[in-house]
């Protein structure tokens, strides 16, 4: 069975930094790419970022480009999201999502909240 | 950066059959696009129901179906269910990335 599970999200404060982690399992996480989707509370779905299973090829939505990094640990099947310099408008549920290039979407996990605020 | 239109919403009565489309503003939605549909019902995280234009995952109900129309991507439910209400959101795939549109609440009234 696929399960992904998000968390590092929470309270943090404006120019601040955090970093999301997403725990895969169920797959062979190294044979796919890996993608982050955030939705602002009441509002519709972003895509964020995007990493190749190798690791070789990234993209990044314009809004969050320069200040977030995505990363992935394949010895240990996780996927991250470093974000600095964060702004009230990246308050928002950060999903995982098993798929990218080369592969379709599939399985999703169930989100964390982030919350940008002094 | 394009941009991917959606109905803002949509009605369909119990047993009918509606179609939800997915525009892109830089012009007619191919294969090429890689249209997704995922579906997304309060509190719960996204589901995805079309990959690829046309395809279906084993979870997908068979009243559910992808396909291109009139230059748009397109989700077409027939016999709509209570349970299908729902926001419905689409992404398409442009060099690398991927834009979502704005979504589509589907009330089944």
């Amino acid at each position: 069975e696929v399960q992904l599970l998000e968390s590092g999200g929470g309270l943090v404060q404006p120019g601040g930094s955090l970093r999301l982690s997403c725990a895969a399992s169920g797959f062979t996480f190294s044979n796919y790419a890996m993608t982050w989707v955030r939705q602002v509370p009441g509002k519709g779905l972003e895509w964020v970022s995007s990493i190749q299973g190798n690791g070789n090829n990234i993209r990044y939505a314009d809004s969050v480009k320069g200040r977030s990094t995505i990363s992935r640990d394949n010895s240990k099947n996780t996927l991250y999201l470093q974000m600095n310099s964060v702004r009230a408008d990246d308050t928002a549920v950060y999903y995982c999502a098993k798929g990218g290039w080369g592969s379709n979407f599939d399985f999703w996990g169930q989100g964390t909240r982030v919350t940008v605020s002094s | 950066q394009a941009v991917v239109t959606q109905e803002s919403s949509l009605t369909v009565s119990p047993g009918g059959t509606v179609t939800l489309t997915c525009g892109s503003s830089t012009g007619v939605v191919t294969s090429e696009h890689y249209p997704h549909w995922f579906q997304q019902k309060p509190g719960q995280a996204p589901r995805t129901l079309i990959y690829d234009t046309i395809n279906k995952h084993s979870w997908t109900p068979a009243r559910f179906s992808g396909s291109l129309l009139g230059g748009k991507g397109a989700l077409t439910l027939s016999g709509a269910q209570p349970e299908d209400e729902a926001d419905y959101y689409c992404f398409l795939f442009y060099s690398g990335v991927f834009v979502f549109g704005g979504g589509t609440r589907l009330t089944v009234l």
